[in-house]
């Protein structure tokens, strides 16, 4: 699975958009890009994932750039509870890697009153 | 729907001694995970099963076993504890291999 890059910390005002990078310059064609968070002391949340596509859901939206290479995580208004570590994953849903999430150092996005 | 529970949520452990955790789904999910995180670190995975009969090993399977007798179920055992098992222990099911995988709460567990 590829490696992937992001920032150590950010931070982001309340009711604003908080964007959250990723670079995976090594991902192969056959691999998806998993975003999931955790919140102190809790277990992982997935969030979104995608191939190449754009993907939104309840909770997100995940831009992906055209070459594949890096993405962002965008949580449209964030709120308090959002402030959690942000891994982004490199994950060969055709290989056998069984769902085995190597999760890095994450991204820690404190959102701010 | 409970989702991922584990059982229990905090132990404390003389070296040698053993225990089991639990893990229970009720989502009918195929696959199960048991990862450990570290202090300041990502999650490990320790073995996983891709159903009911089955167990792997996952990248730090030494001093642990797996048992999954039954589909909802996934118990991860230590047979002698050691320090080094100190950690904290998530559980996670997945309903087909590399969709999306939840989580449980944790168990927090210590060895002296």
């Amino acid at each position: 699975d590829a490696k992937t890059t992001q920032p150590p910390s950010m931070d982001c005002a309340e009711g604003r958009a908080a964007n959250l990078p990723c670079n995976h310059s090594t991902i192969s064609g056959n691999e998806y890009v998993y975003w999931y968070r955790q919140i102190h002391s809790q277990g992982p949340q997935y969030i979104i994932h995608g191939l190449k596509n754009n993907e939104t859901n309840e909770m997100a939206s995940l831009i992906i750039t055209e070459d594949r290479k890096s993405s962002t995580l965008i949580l449209p208004h964030a709120t308090l509870r959002d402030t959690a570590v942000y891994y982004c994953i490199a994950l060969n849903a055709g290989g056998t890697s069984y769902g085995k999430l190597t999760f890095g150092q994450g991204t820690i996005l404190t959102v701010h009153p | 729907n409970a989702g991922v529970t584990q059982t229990p949520k905090f132990r404390v452990l003389k070296t040698g001694q053993s225990m089991t955790l639990l893990c229970a789904q009720d989502m009918n999910h195929e696959y199960m995970y048991w990862y450990r995180q570290d202090p300041g670190m990502g999650l490990r995975l320790i073995h996983y099963s891709v159903g009911e009969g089955t167990t792997a090993k996952g990248e730090v399977p030494d001093g642990y076993n797996v048992s999954r007798l039954k589909k909802q179920n996934f118990l991860l055992g230590l047979e002698s504890a050691a320090p080094s098992q100190t950690s904290v222990y998530f559980c996670a099911s997945s309903y087909i291999r590399n969709n999306e995988q939840f989580f449980g709460p944790g168990t927090r567990l210590t060895v002296l």
